[in-house]
């Protein structure tokens, strides 16, 4: 079953702030973050291993609870280099599964 | 080279035609991973190898699609007699392939993949 992402799309202005949430309805073990600008591949953003663990990377963060199975991922004073698509990746027994997808549109 | 490679770039071909896509992984991975993303869509998940275990083709969206892995490294995707709605971008990707608790932390390189244009 594929994680849900939400919201599915979302324009900032630059400078705001965005939270993107993945849910998923089978344990999680892992979340991963990926962001693919148009175009190019996916590239790995940021993992996630425990739950209510958080990671950062400048002004981007992730928290994953594990209870509840979700991920979300904040970024915070986003910048016109964020724009993308944002996918959570999730590791079940044995294999990658990726989210549904974030659309990300930040405007000057 | 130090990423993963994947050829050709583009394919242009005829509805009813086989193509065959190819990936060159990381060196040293042991999982990899097709997917195709149809324009403005999401990741949709193809075969997955790992190691010298039985693939996971659990995702191929039909007996027009196979792929295989020589040697542990190269692997090719084969999609014959091409239909229109087969148009879309293949990416591959490949991982260190750990086992057991490592495997949480196996991330995922992508290719540059191969866009695909039935006519």
């Amino acid at each position: 079953q594929q994680p849900v992402q939400s919201p599915q799309a979302v324009i900032l202005r630059e400078g705001e702030d965005a939270v993107i949430n993945c849910s998923s309805s089978k344990a999680l073990y892992s979340v991963h973050w990926y962001r693919q600008k148009h175009g190019e591949a996916p590239v790995f953003l940021m993992i996630l291993l425990k739950g209510g663990e958080q990671k950062g990377h400048e002004k981007i963060s992730a928290s994953f609870n594990e209870k509840k199975q979700q991920s979300s991922l904040y970024l915070t004073a986003s910048q016109l280099s964020y724009s993308g698509t944002y996918f959570c990746g999730t590791t079940g027994t044995y294999k990658y599964i990726f989210g549904t997808g974030t659309r990300l549109k930040v405007l000057a | 080279g130090a990423g993963v490679s994947q050829s050709p770039s583009n394919k242009v071909t005829e509805k009813g035609k086989d193509v065959e896509l190819r990936c060159d992984p990381i060196s040293g991975h042991t999982a990899l991973y097709w997917y195709r993303q149809s324009l403005g869509q999401g990741l949709e998940f193809l075969i997955y190898f790992q190691g010298n275990s039985a693939p996971d083709k659990s995702g191929l969206p039909s007996d027009r699609f196979s792929a295989e892995r020589t040697g542990g490294s190269v692997s090719t995707l084969t999609i014959q007699r091409t239909q229109q709605e087969d148009s879309a971008v293949y990416l591959c990707a490949s991982s260190v392939g750990t086992s057991g608790g490592a495997r949480r932390r196996d991330t995922q390189y992508f290719g540059p993949g191969t866009r695909l244009t039935v006519l």
